[in-house]
């Protein structure tokens, strides 16, 4: 059974960092990519960032591109979300979520953990 | 930047009446890289269909999805009490990968 767990999240100050766990089990982690979307209190879904299943192309969501780092180590079936320059309203709900098929980039998302609440706020 | 766009807001329908939702996109978007995915609340969101027509695994054949270049459709033939939910759809062929801004499917 395909399992995703986040972890990391909290209550930060503005201009703070966090970063972002999801252990991952139940596939082969390094085949697939991998994803981070969150989700604003009382809002839709935004993407935010995919990396490769080896892990050396990643894309971000403009609203975070230079501020977030998306990684993986694949020894340890973990991703990671390094988020610094917090602000509030990167206030959200993370959900980490594995891509469809294995070894593609371009993929949908067919399965998600329950999220890490991150909270920005004085 | 593709933006994706979702209509009506929210839908007001009864069970066992047809839902049809609609997605669509700034620029062409390839049919194969177009998904659809329903949200309940308190839940994560749960895959429906990828490249436009395909239904996830475990997913009932009442839902449907269908479209191409900008404008594609999700079609739930006959509504179950568990299907009254949020509704994105998402495009993942050009980065960005944005959601649409969601249709609520509500019981009439």
């Amino acid at each position: 059974e395909v399992q995703l767990v986040e972890s990391g999240g909290g209550l930060v100050q503005p201009g703070g960092s966090l970063r972002l766990s999801c252990a991952a089990s139940g596939f082969t982690f390094s085949r697939f990519a991998l994803n981070w979307v969150r989700q604003a209190p009382g809002k839709g879904l935004e993407w935010v960032s995919t990396i490769s299943h080896h892990g050396d192309t990643t894309h971000y969501a403009e609203s975070v591109k230079g501020r977030f780092t998306i990684s993986r180590d694949n020894s340890k079936n973990t991703l990671y979300l390094d988020m610094n320059s917090l602000r509030a309203e990167d206030t959200a709900l993370y959900y980490c979520a594995k891509s469809d098929y294995e070894f593609l980039f371009y993929r949908a998302l067919d399965f998600w953990g329950q999220g890490s609440l991150v909270t920005v706020s004085t | 930047e593709i933006v994706l766009t979702q209509s009506p807001g929210t839908l007001s329908l009864s069970p066992g009446e047809r839902a049809t939702l609609s997605c669509r996109a700034s620029q062409s978007v390839s049919s194969t890289y177009l998904a659809w995915y329903q949200q309940k609340p308190g839940q994560a969101p749960r895959l429906l269909i990828y490249a436009a027509s395909n239904r996830a695994t475990g997913i009932p054949d009442r839902f449907s999805g269908s479209g191409s270049g900008t404008d594609f459709t999700l079609t739930i033939s006959r509504l179950e009490p568990e299907d009254f939910a949020v509704y994105y759809c998402q495009q993942y062929g050009t980065s960005p990968f944005p959601f649409g801004p969601g249709t609520k499917v509500e019981i009439k």
